[in-house]
C-alpha cells in the first residue's frame, strides 16, 4: 500500500517549457487535490477533483490545467512554465466529504529558470 | 470568508517540557479542524481532527488539541516534548457547508532542544 505517489520528485524547467506532474493513489479515494507550498504561505489549493470525472478550480489555478484520468490518477500540467511557478507541489487524496482528512504525497520540487 | 491563523512562526521548547502550537480560525457554519505535521523534504502527515463531540481530541504521537468555540481556537498540545517532534506544523479548517475547501495556515516551526 503505497498511499499517494508523485512523479517526478525534482524538476528544473526553462521559462516557457511545459510539463506534467503525475499523481496516483491506491486508497480508493474519491477526491484528489493539487496544492503548491511556498515559504511563509502555507499550502494553497490549485485544483481539486471531488470525484472521478469532475475538476474544479482552487485558490490559485492560473497557469495550470488538470486531468482526472481515472479514480486513481490526477495529473497537473504547466503549459508554459514561469518563474513564479517555482514551488513544491503536493498531491493529496481523501474520501469524499468535508470531515475526512487528506493524505499527501511526498511532493515535487519544481524550479523554473 | 474562511481563514486560519497561526500567530507564531516559530515555537521553541526544551525536551520534556509541555508544548503548545496556536491556531485560530474563521468559518461560516460549524468548523472541521485538522492538524498536520511536515518533516523536512516530506509530505504532510495527518495528526488529528475535530469534527464534533468532545472538545479535547487525541491524535498520533501523543499530540492532542483543544477546540474552543467561544475563542475560535484549536491549539495543538503535547505534555512532554521530544526532540523528534521538531517539524513544521499546519492547522487547517473547513466549514461543514457544502462546497468549501480546506484552508491551511502558514505553518509554525516547532524546535525542541535537548
Amino acid at each position: 500500500n503505497a498511499g499517494v505517489t508523485q512523479t517526478p520528485k525534482f524538476q528544473v524547467l526553462k521559462t516557457g517549457q511545459s510539463m506534467t506532474l503525475q499523481c496516483a493513489q491506491d486508497m480508493n479515494h474519491n477526491s484528489m487535490y493539487w496544492y503548491r507550498q511556498d515559504p511563509g504561505m502555507g499550502l494553497r489549493l490549485i485544483y481539486y477533483s471531488a470525484s472521478e470525472g469532475t475538476t474544479d478550480k482552487g485558490e490559485v489555478p492560473n497557469g495550470y490545467n488538470v486531468s482526472r484520468l481515472n479514480k486513481r490518477e490526477f495529473s497537473l500540467r504547466l503549459e508554459s512554465a514561469a518563474p513564479s511557478q517555482t514551488s513544491v507541489y503536493f498531491c493529496a487524496s481523501s474520501q469524499r466529504g468535508a470531515s475526512y482528512e487528506q493524505y499527501f504525497g511526498p511532493g515535487t520540487r519544481l524550479t523554473v529558470t | 470568508a474562511q481563514s486560519v491563523a497561526q500567530p507564531e512562526d516559530q515555537v521553541n521548547v526544551a525536551e520534556g517540557n509541555p508544548l503548545t502550537v496556536k491556531c485560530t480560525y474563521s468559518v461560516s457554519g460549524n468548523p472541521y479542524l485538522f492538524w498536520y505535521v511536515q518533516y523536512p523534504n516530506r509530505g504532510l502527515q495527518f495528526l488529528l481532527k475535530y469534527i464534533t463531540g468532545d472538545n479535547l481530541v487525541k491524535g498520533s504521537y501523543g499530540f492532542e488539541a483543544e477546540f474552543n468555540k467561544s475563542q475560535t481556537s484549536f491549539h495543538l498540545k503535547k505534555p512532554s516534548a521530544l526532540v523528534s517532534d521538531s517539524a513544521l506544523y499546519f492547522c487547517a479548517v473547513r466549514s461543514n457547508q457544502a462546497g468549501t475547501a480546506l484552508i491551511f495556515g502558514k505553518g509554525t516551526t516547532l524546535s525542541v532542544s535537548s
